[in-house]
């Protein structure tokens, strides 16, 4: 039992270039979610899912998109990135709405 | 609008000593859950507790307690004979609006042995 894992650990990406982040959960839970944290700012959600196939806004959508396509994954893309985007980014999941939440080890990204 | 307000960003204390990690939120919701999260230096975080708005009991955990007290919409995390390994960020967070859960910005405990 893994519970969230996030693939990769650490990214290194130059202005421009895009990239996929991989969020993966064997706990079954219908929520999942993507944070990025920042010193200072706490965690901020970017997008989040109610289930396979839905996805929503976050509080800091712009410059990403995502992905649902199967219950277990949550896809986090970057179309074009930005220095702005430099950040540590964590996806979660639970079983519910409003109920705890289980990390990922999180994705250091730097954007040059 | 939910709001979590963690006012201490970082604090020292020696070994031993006890410490509390203050978390004042607002909500309009009428049932609500409250959590604490740590996030220790290797980076992870972890959930500690999860309380609903309709349960004002103290708890204990060994040697971590919390107090809830919605009359000052308070959920404040104490610590008992604290330890080096309790060097952390802690986040305290609000579940109140459908879906959605809003975290303070953590307070960063720093234990000298």
């Amino acid at each position: 039992n893994a519970g969230v894992t996030q693939t990769p650990k650490f990214r290194v990406l130059k202005t421009g270039q895009s990239m996929t982040l991989l969020c993966a959960q064997d706990m079954n839970h219908e929520y999942m979610y993507w944070y990025r944290q920042d010193p200072g700012m706490g965690l901020r959600l970017i997008h989040y899912s109610v289930g396979e196939g839905t996805t929503a806004k976050g509080e800091v959508p712009d410059g990403y998109n995502v992905s649902r396509l199967k219950k277990q994954n949550f896809l986090l893309g970057l179309e074009s990135a930005a220095p702005s985007q430099t950040s540590v980014y964590f996806c979660a999941s639970s079983a519910g709405g409003r109920i705890e939440q289980y990390f990922g080890p999180g994705t250091r990204l730097t954007v040059t | 609008a939910q709001k979590v307000t963690q006012a201490q960003t970082e604090i020292s204390v020696v070994e031993k000593e006890d410490v509390t990690l203050d978390c004042v939120y607002e909500t309009r919701d009428t049932t609500y859950y409250l959590f604490w999260y740590k996030q220790p230096p290797s980076g992870e975080l972890v959930f500690l507790i999860r309380r609903n708005s309709f349960d004002e009991q103290n708890e204990i955990s060994g040697r971590y307690s919390w107090n809830f007290q919605k009359s000052t919409s308070s959920f404040n995390f104490t610590i008992t004979a604290s330890q080096v390994v309790d060097s952390a960020v802690y986040f305290c967070a609000l579940g109140g609006g459908y879906q959605k859960v809003t975290f303070g910005i953590g307070t960063k405990l720093q234990v000298i042995p």
